[in-house]
């Protein structure tokens, strides 16, 4: 079964630590790959997004997230965060097969607490 | 409007009554999505809309559930003799492109529509 795994339900961290949240996505094939961020009483957001190319990508608000295809994850990083990064992430992909592309599938998030 | 919009925000219903949820996408947005987010969990895709041809509805959980989006813009997911387990968020996304492209992967979220079932 397609599956996006999410190592932590819960981080906790105080401002300027620095983050990294783990995502291991279940399928062999060519995927584009997300993170969505939802902060309190807000939708979700795209944060940031690999189709192809440079492994490392950049996405808003300082985070980064680096595709490692031999390992299937997509971690996200911050080297700071900040009391404002304080949300839901959620990881999430879609498969590609041929020209056509299944749907997007999400992990259960994690919840990042940031403390002042 | 500026973004995706669903209403109600919150609804309570008795187990067994019928609800239906509204979803207003960004105008001219061709690709609709519904997902529904357990206490917990990710959201869980249940089906797409290209216009207002539903091409894919592989994840609606049993046929209590139907959406329509009869005139390509304004979409309503309608769930019949609801239960406890239907409890959820019921989000509604919306894409400028069709499914398949790239630029389909720019999926806008609304704040989605909490569904309590007593």
């Amino acid at each position: 079964a397609q599956s996006v795994s999410q190592h932590n339900h819960h981080v906790i961290l105080s401002e300027a630590a620095s983050l990294e949240l783990g995502c291991n996505y279940s399928y062999g094939g060519t995927v584009n790959l997300f993170w969505y961020v939802q902060y309190p009483g807000q939708h979700l957001q795209l944060l940031l997004k690999y189709f192809s190319g440079d492994p490392l990508v950049k996405g808003i608000k300082g985070f980064e997230a680096e595709f490692i295809k031999s390992k299937f994850s997509f971690n996200l990083r911050k080297p700071s965060v900040q009391w404002s990064d304080t949300a839901e992430y959620f990881c999430a992909y879609i498969r590609r097969y041929g020209g056509s592309q299944g749907n997007l599938i999400f992990g259960k998030g994690t919840k990042l607490s940031v403390k002042p | 409007g500026a973004g995706v919009s669903q209403s109600p925000r919150y609804k309570v219903a008795k187990r067994g009554q019928d609800v239906a949820l509204r979803c207003d996408p960004i105008s001219g947005h061709v690709s609709l999505f519904w997902y529904q987010q357990a206490l917990g969990q990710g959201p869980e895709f249940l089906t797409y809309f290209q216009n207002e041809a539903q091409l894919d509805k592989s994840g609606l959980p049993s046929d209590r559930f139907f959406a329509e989006r009869p005139e390509g813009s304004v979409s309503t997911l309608k769930i019949q003799r609801t239960q406890q387990e239907d409890s959820a968020v019921y989000l509604c996304a919306s894409s400028l492109a069709v499914s398949g492209t790239a630029n389909n992967e720019k999926l806008f979220f609304g704040s989605g529509t909490q569904l309590s079932v007593l």
